[in-house]
């Protein structure tokens, strides 16, 4: 089945203590992304990568970083977590985006985070 | 399940009627948009998508129209079902943004039966 992947589904941690959720699609996706869901805001994205070792900024990065060492796997870093980084957050994969067509983009089930 | 109804417009509708989900978006450069539903506890999932070329476009039981004029979307629902209820989204991309998207701030979609 084509999916994409997210773990832990739910996660509650303290201020400070390293955690990494994990992002992976079987449909052989050039372009994954992250967002954070928050009452009010909607979706915001937080780092997207449009192949393997191309990473980049979305609009809210501060606090986070990724990696994409492998197509499949797009991992989320929060080196130092804090309160304000308690979120839902939703991994995304696609083909490429642009090029004269639009392709689809592919959500995970989300990652509920707590920061205490 | 995790909800993201809180703060957002609401329509509440009868089941068999038709619902008219109304989207502004920001960016005159946009070059296709896109709805998405999001049921409770899950992530986005994508109805319909149309390209700034375009005015109309119809799926099954679905029709998004967009009014570039005044930078407005809408989704019709026709025949509104209970399995309908969900969070509903319009998002934009723009090659100007590297062909991010980028989120409206949803409409939460009850259906009465």
């Amino acid at each position: 089945e084509a999916q994409v992947t997210q773990n832990p589904r739910y996660l509650i941690t303290v201020t400070g203590k390293k955690l990494t959720v994990t992002c992976s699609q079987n449909m052989n996706h050039e372009y994954m992304s992250w967002y954070r869901q928050d009452p009010g805001l909607g979706l915001r994205q937080i780092y997207y990568s449009m192949n393997v070792e191309v990473t980049d900024k979305g609009d809210v990065p501060e606090g986070y970083k990724v990696s994409r060492k492998e197509k499949r796997n797009f991992p989320l870093i929060l080196e130092s977590p804090s309160p304000n980084q308690t979120s839902l957050y939703f991994c995304a994969s696609s083909h490429p985006l642009g090029g004269g067509s639009y392709n689809e983009q592919f959500f995970g089930p989300g990652t509920r985070l707590t920061v205490l | 399940g995790e909800s993201v109804g809180l703060h957002l417009p609401t329509l509440s509708v009868q089941e068999g009627d038709n619902s008219i989900i109304n989207c502004a978006y920001s960016n005159s450069a946009s070059d296709y948009f896109i709805w998405y539903k999001q049921e409770s506890g899950k992530g986005p999932q994508f109805i319909i998508d149309i390209r700034s070329n375009m005015d109309k476009r119809q799926g099954q039981r679905v029709t998004v129209l967009l009014n570039k004029t005044v930078k407005h979307l809408s989704l019709q629902i026709a025949a509104t079902q209970p399995g309908d209820s969900a969070v509903y989204f319009c998002a934009e991309i723009s090659p100007r943004s590297n062909y991010k998207l980028t989120f409206g701030k949803g409409t939460l979609l009850t259906v009465n039966p």
